[in-house]
C-alpha cells in the first residue's frame, strides 16, 4: 500500500524558510512514472499547486511562487522536500504532498498525504 | 483568482442526479481531474481524463464534457457525497497545474 506522509515544523517565523519533507512508502520514488507534488490550502480556501519534481530531479513550479520555492528529491531516503523561503502570514496553510499519475505532470493526483498545517507567526 | 471557474455551491436531493461544472480557456486543450474533499480530510481523486475512476470510487461518479465545459456527474447522490469538489487541469499556457475554486455540494 502506497502512502505519503508530510513532516516538518508546524510553526515558522516570518522571513524564515518553511521546510517540509514527504516520506513515500510502498513504492520507490526512483522507479519513475510519477511526478511528486506539493499542494497547499489556505484556511477555508481552495487548493493551490506549488510544484512538482520527478525522479530525475527535474522540477516545475507555480510561477506565483517560483522565486521562493525549491522542491528536491532524495531517492536514497525515498523522500521529496519543499523549501519555501521568505515566508509571511500569507503562507499559512495546510501543505499536502501528492503523487501525480499523469504522464506529463498535468495533475492527476491519486494519492495524498494527510496534510500538515504550517502557521507563519512570530 | 483561479483560471478555472466553478459554481460556489450546488445542492441536490438525496438519490437525485447532480452535475458540477468547471470552466476555463485551457479546457479546450487539456483533460480535467475532479477531487472530493470532506472537512478535515485530504482531497480524493474521483475522476480524471476521459472519465476514468480510480479504484474504489463508486461508478455513480462520472466525468464528461459538453463543448468546452467538463462536468462531474453524480448519479443517485448519497449523503456521504456531501463535500467540496475541485476541478484541476493545466493553465492556458500549458505550463502548470491549476485548480478551480471549488463547489460545495449539499445533499438535501
Amino acid at each position: 500500500q502506497v502512502q505519503l506522509q508530510e513532516s516538518g515544523p508546524g510553526l515558522v517565523k516570518p522571513s524564515q524558510t518553511l521546510s517540509l519533507s514527504c516520506t513515500v512508502s510502498g513504492v520507490s520514488i526512483s522507479s519513475g512514472g510519477y511526478h511528486w507534488s506539493w499542494i497547499r490550502q489556505h484556511p477555508g480556501k481552495g487548493l493551490e499547486w506549488i510544484g512538482y519534481t520527478y525522479y530525475s530531479g527535474s522540477t516545475y513550479y507555480n510561477p506565483s511562487l517560483k522565486s521562493r520555492v525549491t522542491i528536491s528529491i532524495d531517492t536514497s531516503t525515498n523522500q521529496f522536500s519543499l523549501n519555501l523561503n521568505s515566508v509571511t502570514a500569507a503562507d499559512t496553510a495546510v501543505y499536502y504532498c501528492a503523487r501525480d499519475i499523469s504522464v506529463a505532470g498535468t495533475g492527476n493526483f491519486d494519492l495524498w498525504g494527510r496534510g500538515t498545517l504550517v502557521t507563519v507567526s512570530s | 483568482s483561479s483560471e478555472l471557474t466553478q459554481d460556489p455551491a450546488v445542492s441536490v436531493a438525496l438519490g437525485q442526479t447532480v452535475r458540477i461544472t468547471c470552466q476555463g480557456d485551457s479546457l479546450r486543450n487539456y483533460y480535467i481531474s475532479w477531487y472530493q474533499q470532506k472537512p478535515g480530510q485530504a482531497p480524493v481523486l474521483v475522476n480524471y481524463g476521459e472519465n476514468n475512476r480510480p479504484s474504489g470510487i463508486p461508478d455513480r461518479f462520472s466525468g464528461s464534457s459538453s463543448g468546452n465545459t467538463p462536468s462531474l456527474t453524480i448519479t443517485g447522490a448519497q449523503a456521504e457525497d456531501e463535500a467540496d469538489y475541485y476541478c484541476s487541469s493545466r493553465d492556458s499556457s500549458g505550463n502548470y497545474v491549476v485548480f478551480g475554486g471549488g463547489t460545495k455540494l449539499t445533499v438535501l
